[in-house]
């Protein structure tokens, strides 16, 4: 199971709007509507942000996540300092693989 | 409060076998719908899923590490365990337990994302 594909890093300036992408194959992505988006900052573990269709309680509705065919998506709207930090996204992939996760991508806010 | 812990050695020589424990509150390992999964995190690099467990003991396994790995539980205890043989410096990382909840999915079983962290543990590979 090879690795989702997400690009290294993205950059915004604050106020604006960013989008991640997560591309993945007709074997995970392109098959099940799980996709979770996790948020990292530096020496903690990572953060739940999105999941499939929502988002958990407590996180901030500029988050906000979409799926076309095998490529997910998530967008960051009214860009914080706060948002830099490492996104990953996870996909479902199957009963026997369960999960696959993204390469990881830095935003930076400018 | 839901927590999860992680516990094991910091140093393991290669070939050597790793073993990490991880300590669940605030949450049963019997419940239908929780499962547990540890990741890794080489330093500087991405994440990497190694294997998952279910409520029911069932379990799944990274493809590329199956043959390495085995994960159970001890649902008395609230303790998930991970073994992986054979350790080589490459398999130096940050190991982390998380979990999963399955409420609300049509099929509880596809339930993979990972609401509740540990704060990790590192694990260096070196003679």
């Amino acid at each position: 199971q090879s690795a989702l594909t997400q690009p290294a890093s993205v950059s915004g300036s604050p106020g604006q709007s960013i989008t991640i992408s997560c591309t993945g194959t007709s074997s995970d992505v392109g098959s099940y509507q799980l996709v979770s988006w996790y948020l990292q900052h530096p020496g903690k573990a990572p953060k739940l942000i999105y999941e499939g269709t929502k988002r958990p309680s407590g996180v901030s509705n500029r988050f906000s996540g979409s799926r076309s065919g095998n490529t997910a998506s998530l967008t960051i709207s009214g860009l914080q300092a706060e948002d830099e930090a490492d996104y990953y996204c996870c996909s479902y992939a199957g009963s026997s693989t369960f999960s696959v996760f993204g390469t990881g991508t830095t935003v930076t806010v400018l | 409060q839901v927590t999860l812990k992680e516990s094991g050695p910091v140093l393991v020589k290669p070939t050597e076998t790793l073993t990490l424990s991880c300590t669940v509150s605030g949450f049963s390992l019997s419940d239908a719908r929780m499962g547990v999964s540890w990741i890794r995190q080489p330093p500087g690099k991405a994440l990497e899923w190694l294997a998952h467990i279910f409520s029911n003991d069932e379990k799944s396994y990274s493809t590329s590490l199956k043959s390495r790995l085995s994960i159970s539980k001890d649902t008395s205890t609230s303790h998930v365990v991970l073994t992986m043989t054979n350790m080589d410096p490459v398999d130096t990382a940050t190991y982390y337990c998380a979990r999963t909840d399955g409420t609300g999915y049509l099929y509880m079983r596809q339930a993979n994302a990972y609401d509740i962290w540990g704060q990790g543990t590192m694990v260096i590979v070196s003679s």
